[in-house]
């Protein structure tokens, strides 16, 4: 069935350090891939989508490109904040299903 | 602006009390879900509907029951609460897109302890 893997946490780095966040998902067809964002005491947040092989999202620094030849969707951001602590999911849509990953837990200090 | 809500957003009750959790939301989407959310275990899926009285067990359904009577709402009744069901619980909604290519919306999410 189709699945979601991501690295386990916590991972902390220093502020304006570079982010990535790996992700490989195994599903049939197509699917959409996703990353949430959760703020403590909050509901999960969409951070950025892909709906297509080679498709980049991005949106607040943050940035994922769907990688079909190696099922994978990493998050990467160039300079991380100390806002930016938070628990990220990774997440994939397929026939109206979703499947979430684990989360990985971020921490950054200043 | 349309939204997902949820209430109570905490709850406290009993061992073997009827509890439940209401989720409402405003963007007229078909499909509604309920999981829970304990560490260790990320996401799970307890229940989810695809439309007015449409519903479907998840991985994690028992001790749970849903009902959709419209479009708008997907209440979650535990029938007996136990400690095991101490967590916190998100609904999601989605649009049920014909290219089954989603977006899930979270609401804030209902804590809920059983004693």
């Amino acid at each position: 069935g189709d699945s979601v893997t991501q690295m386990e946490g916590p991972v902390t780095l220093s502020e304006e350090a570079f982010l990535t966040i790996n992700c490989t998902y195994t599903a049939t067809g197509y699917p959409s891939l996703f990353w949430y964002v959760q703020y403590p005491g909050e509901g999960l947040q969409l951070l950025l989508k892909a709906t297509k092989a080679d498709d980049k999202g991005s949106n607040k620094g943050f940035e994922a490109t769907y990688r079909k030849e190696t099922t994978s969707f990493h998050l990467e951001k160039g300079s991380v904040q100390v806002s930016d602590s938070a628990v990220y999911f990774c997440a994939l849509s397929n026939f109206n299903k979703f499947y979430f990953g684990s989360g990985t837990k971020l921490n950054v200090k200043p | 602006d349309a939204e997902i809500t949820q209430s109570p957003r905490h709850k406290i009750t009993e061992t073997g009390r009827q509890v439940t959790l209401a989720c409402h939301q405003t963007w007229n989407h078909n499909n509604m879900f309920w999981y829970r959310q304990d560490l260790g275990h990320g996401l799970r899926l307890i229940h989810y509907s695809y439309g007015v009285h449409d519903t479907n067990k998840g991985e994690v359904s028992d001790g749970y029951s849903v009902s959709r009577s419209n479009t708008e709402d997907l209440p979650l009744t535990l029938e007996s609460a136990a400690s095991s069901q101490t967590s916190v619980y998100f609904c999601a909604s989605s649009e049920g897109l014909a290219d089954f290519k989603e977006t899930q919306y979270f609401g804030p999410g209902t804590r809920l302890l059983v004693l």
